[in-house]
């Protein structure tokens, strides 16, 4: 079966700090893997996606992820964080039998102290 | 234009009422969606349209409605709706050419059935 797993129902940072956010996937082939931010009261951003090609993948406002096949993993990295960056943020995989539906992982909440 | 608008923002209803979603976008995507999202919790893929077209229903209850007037528009019609229907509903769309096409979200509308 396709999924995507966020372990972290929440992670917190100080502002400053490099921030991680996990995302496994299981799917067979190879994954389109995306990553979605969601601000409270609002819909979800787009912030980066893989398809192929380079394994680290540069998105909006500073973030990255670096996919890994070997560990089916495609975390989201910022090198400094912000307090604005504090959000709901969603990993997702294509689904492999219907290219318009996209699988979510559960999200994982971001808290960007000062 | 970039953005994919939905009206109202908010909407609270009778459950004997009808009442009506909007969703617009200019980006001359062929795919249109309809999600469902709980609090905290990701969206739940509700219908599909590409090329005015349904093409996805994810076992929906009759009480929504989808349509699809042009390539532009997309509504969708609810009646007679439970206290649990209360959610942000979430339209998206996506060139939809090939499956590594982002999804654009709009803002949501925020439904309340009493």
């Amino acid at each position: 079966a396709q999924s995507v797993a966020q372990p972290e129902d929440q992670v917190n940072v100080a502002e400053g700090n490099p921030l991680t956010v996990k995302c496994t996937y299981s799917v067979s082939g190879n994954p389109y893997l995306f990553w979605y931010v969601q601000y409270p009261n609002r819909g979800l951003q787009f912030l980066l996606k893989y398809i192929t090609g380079d394994n680290l993948v540069k998105g909006s406002y500073g973030f990255e992820a670096e996919f890994n096949k070997s560990q089916t993993s495609f975390h989201l990295k910022k090198p400094s964080a912000l307090v604005s960056d504090s959000a709901l943020y969603f990993c997702a995989v294509r689904d492999m039998y219907n290219t318009d539906k996209l699988i979510f992982g559960t999200g994982t909440r971001l808290q960007v102290f000062p | 234009d970039t953005e994919v608008t939905q009206t109202p923002k908010h909407l609270v209803m009778g459950m004997t009422n009808k009442k009506s979603l909007k969703c617009e976008q200019h980006m001359g995507h062929r795919a249109m969606y309809w999600y469902k999202q709980k609090a905290k919790k990701p969206p739940e893929l509700m219908f599909v349209y590409s090329y005015e077209k349904l093409s996805i229903n994810e076992s929906v209850p009759s009480r929504f409605s989808p349509e699809c007037p042009n390539s532009s528009l997309l509504n969708l019609h609810l009646h007679a709706l439970q206290p649990e229907d209360s959610a942000l509903y979430l339209c998206a769309s996506s060139q939809g050419l090939q499956g590594g096409d982002e999804q654009f979200f709009g803002p949501g509308t925020r439904l309340t059935v009493l």
